[in-house]
């Protein structure tokens, strides 16, 4: 089985700062990663993935997640947040499932929370 | 194209009481999966549906059930209703292919409130 733990259920930041959101998973077999983002009273909708290849991946709008298999670590990272980044976030671990298919599991998520 | 959609968005019941939500995918997309998050627990997997079939499912109780129609929209049916089951229900479509682990795109979800 696998599970995630997103570290800090809050972060408070404020605009311009630089941000991380740590995620870290435990599986027992090769896992596909992905962070998502949870705007108020939205559904979620991907940030960025990693599959294959190389272990930094980016998103359109300035965030990044490094893929660190020694660690079993995908943090999020963004050098410069702005006030509509303000949002929840949620780090998910896809390990191959039954019927071939992918099932991810969630962290609880972390709330990002940006301060003028 | 157009998102997922889930209807109602809204949806108060009582203890007892049953309950059917239903979620349109993307089209094209014929897995739908179905999540309930709450503050306490996050995001948790109840069901997922490919080709009319159930092909995979989360630890919840036989309260919890689905169905998916061949046009892929899917209904997703909670009986005999527990103050617990309060929650925001989403639902997420993907194209379902084998070997490929898929983007999700997820619906606004429906807010449950059992009284």
């Amino acid at each position: 089985a696998q599970s995630v733990t997103q570290l800090d259920s809050q972060v408070p930041v404020f605009e311009e700062a630089p941000v991380e959101l740590r995620c870290n998973y435990s599986s027992s077999v090769s896992v596909y990663l992905f962070w998502y983002v949870q705007y108020p009273n939205q559904g979620l909708q991907l940030l960025l993935k990693y599959l294959s290849g190389s272990t930094l991946v980016e998103s359109i709008n300035g965030f990044e997640a490094e893929f660190n298999k020694s660690q079993t670590s995908f943090h999020l990272r963004k050098p410069s947040v702005h006030i509509s980044d303000t949002a929840e976030y949620f780090c998910a671990v896809s390990p191959l499932a039954s019927g071939g298919s992918y099932i991810p599991t969630f962290g609880r998520g972390t709330s990002l929370i940006v301060h003028p | 194209k157009a998102g997922v959609t889930q209807t109602p968005r809204y949806l108060i019941k009582t203890r007892g009481q049953q309950v059917t939500l239903s979620c349109s995918p993307i089209s094209g997309h014929r897995s739908v999966s179905w999540y309930q998050q709450t503050p306490g627990q996050g995001l948790q997997f109840l069901f997922e549906y490919f080709s009319e079939t159930q092909r995979n499912k989360g630890n919840f109780p036989g309260r919890f059930s689905g169905r998916q129609f061949s046009n892929s929209r899917s209904e997703m049916n909670v009986s005999t209703l527990e103050l617990g089951d309060s929650a925001l229900y989403l639902c997420a479509s993907s194209p379902g292919l084998a070997g490929v682990p898929d983007t999700q795109y997820f619906g606004p979800g429906t807010r449950l409130t059992v009284l």
